[in-house]
């Protein structure tokens, strides 16, 4: 159980278009879906909070209107980076929080690697 | 400010030798602490959650223990299979249930 999938795992597009990226919970109801930004060799940094049906919540630092995410369902949360430059290159993860009981373990997708030309 | 802290960076173990990795934190208020493997190119696996002081937890070659200011994850013979980066997370007892990650442990275990 707890099965998170990403979609997709590897993008390589140019510069000034976007990328949408799909985390979607498959086997259980994800209340709060969290998206994080990986370089390499480094620890993960959170980029958003989203809670299905309102605004993501966004760290401080993080582009708001470069990173668009959006929480439509309980089982789907994307993430869309518009305008991308070799900047945003870089591995994108989600991950899931289910409701209910006393666990609070967020489960992860495989990530998506990000090459912007 | 809340902080986690994960000694060593990198661990280098032939197999079966056996070794700790430890994990300190400064905060607020903890709600949890988790400990995750992650591979390269892969996202994080779950292992374990420890809520409070005293918890233990055991799966395979693997123990997680907590202490009010540090969680230890003790690797008993480790196999090459265990090689990976460790990553331990709090989550504070306030507010979201957002991680703050340690910087992790990479682990290396030679056959």
């Amino acid at each position: 159980g707890a099965v998170v999938s990403q979609h997709p795992s590897r993008v390589i597009c140019k510069s000034g278009t976007s990328v949408k990226i799909e985390c979607r919970s498959l086997d259980f109801q994800a209340t709060t879906m969290f998206w994080y930004r990986q370089f390499p060799k480094k620890s993960l940094m959170l980029m958003a909070t989203s809670n299905e049906g309102s605004k993501a919540t966004y760290e401080q630092g993080v582009e708001k209107d470069k990173f668009l995410i959006n929480h439509a369902s309980l089982t789907l949360s994307t993430l869309t980076v518009t305008s991308a430059h070799p900047e945003d290159s870089s591995f994108y993860i989600c991950s899931a929080r289910g409701e209910g009981g006393p666990y609070n373990e967020q489960f992860f997708g495989p990530g998506t690697r990000l090459t912007v030309l | 400010e809340d902080q986690v802290t994960q000694s060593p960076e990198a661990l280098r173990l032939q197999e079966g030798e056996s070794s700790s990795l430890n994990c300190s934190y400064t905060v607020s208020g903890l709600r949890g602490l988790f400990w995750y493997r992650q591979d390269p190119g892969k996202g994080p696996e779950f292992l374990f959650t420890l809520y409070s002081a005293g918890e233990e937890k055991e799966k395979e070659r693997l123990k997680a223990t907590l202490t009010k200011k540090e969680s230890f994850l003790h690797i008993t013979a480790p196999k090459p299979e265990d090689s990976a980066t460790y990553l331990c997370a709090v989550q504070l007892t306030s507010g979201t249930y957002k991680y703050i990650f340690g910087t992790g442990t990479r682990l290396k275990v030679l056959a």
